[in-house]
């Protein structure tokens, strides 16, 4: 079946620029998370979604970030006023999230660069 | 912080087993032990996951040491397209917590 899906692949935009980064989840996985990260470095946690609601911001580096989830699939994070220090692969996952094991499947990542 | 400590990189001959080994000297008794792992360009992908007893899936074995504080897993015939880099994660099983907490991973090469 379809796994996570994430469009752009690449983004390429300058500083002080807006951006909105998509992610389709895969069908039914009512929780969907949002992870960063930089070269040679795992993976960190931005945001986690169940359903429509953000359950968890705690990892937004600060209020130039943002993310919805408005009808509980599709979810697109936002970046204000983007900085060189934003360049990144931006993750999504998706768990079904009904069990107490919610194995997290990622997309591919949007390679964002920031100029 | 990343709860667990890993070799950056190891090294494995195709068609050998890769035991890839985890330190997590903190761990809680409610939490258990996952593993990822990450090829070059693609999404972490779930591996395996355990609370104590040792555990085998299609794709690998996970080895978790009576006291709970190190793991190993095990690729019993490693490919060269098992080369990626795995990561050992310790988190609470069904928590509220979400989130996944990555560290940087061992990085392992499978050789022909």
């Amino acid at each position: 079946g379809a796994g996570v899906s994430q469009t752009p692949s690449n983004k390429v935009t300058e500083k002080g620029k807006y951006v909105e980064l998509r992610c389709d989840p895969i069908s039914g996985h009512t929780a969907l998370y949002w992870y960063r990260q930089s070269l040679g470095q795992g993976p960190e946690f931005l945001i986690y979604f169940q359903g429509t609601g953000a359950a968890d911001d705690s990892g937004l580096p600060n209020d130039r970030f943002f993310a919805v989830r408005p009808e509980g699939s599709v979810s697109t994070l936002k970046i204000q006023r983007t900085e060189r220090g934003d360049s990144a692969v931006y993750l999504c996952a998706s768990s079904l999230r009904k069990t107490s094991f919610d194995e997290q499947f990622f997309g591919p990542g949007t390679r964002l660069t920031v100029l | 912080d990343a709860k667990t400590t890993q070799p950056p990189s190891m090294d494995c001959a195709e068609g050998r087993a890769a035991n890839l080994p985890c330190n997590h000297s903190t761990i809680s008794g409610n939490e258990y032990v996952y593993w990822y792992r990450q090829i070059h360009s693609q999404g972490p992908q779930y591996i395996i996951h355990g609370l104590k007893n040792n555990e085998t899936n299609e794709m690998a074995s996970l080895i978790i040491t009576e006291d709970r504080k190190s793991s190993t897993l095990i690729l019993p015939h490693a490919t060269l397209r098992d080369t990626a880099v795995y990561y050992c994660i310790v988190r609470v099983y069904g928590g509220s917590q979400g989130n996944l907490i990555f560290g940087k991973g061992t990085k392992l090469s499978v050789k022909p």
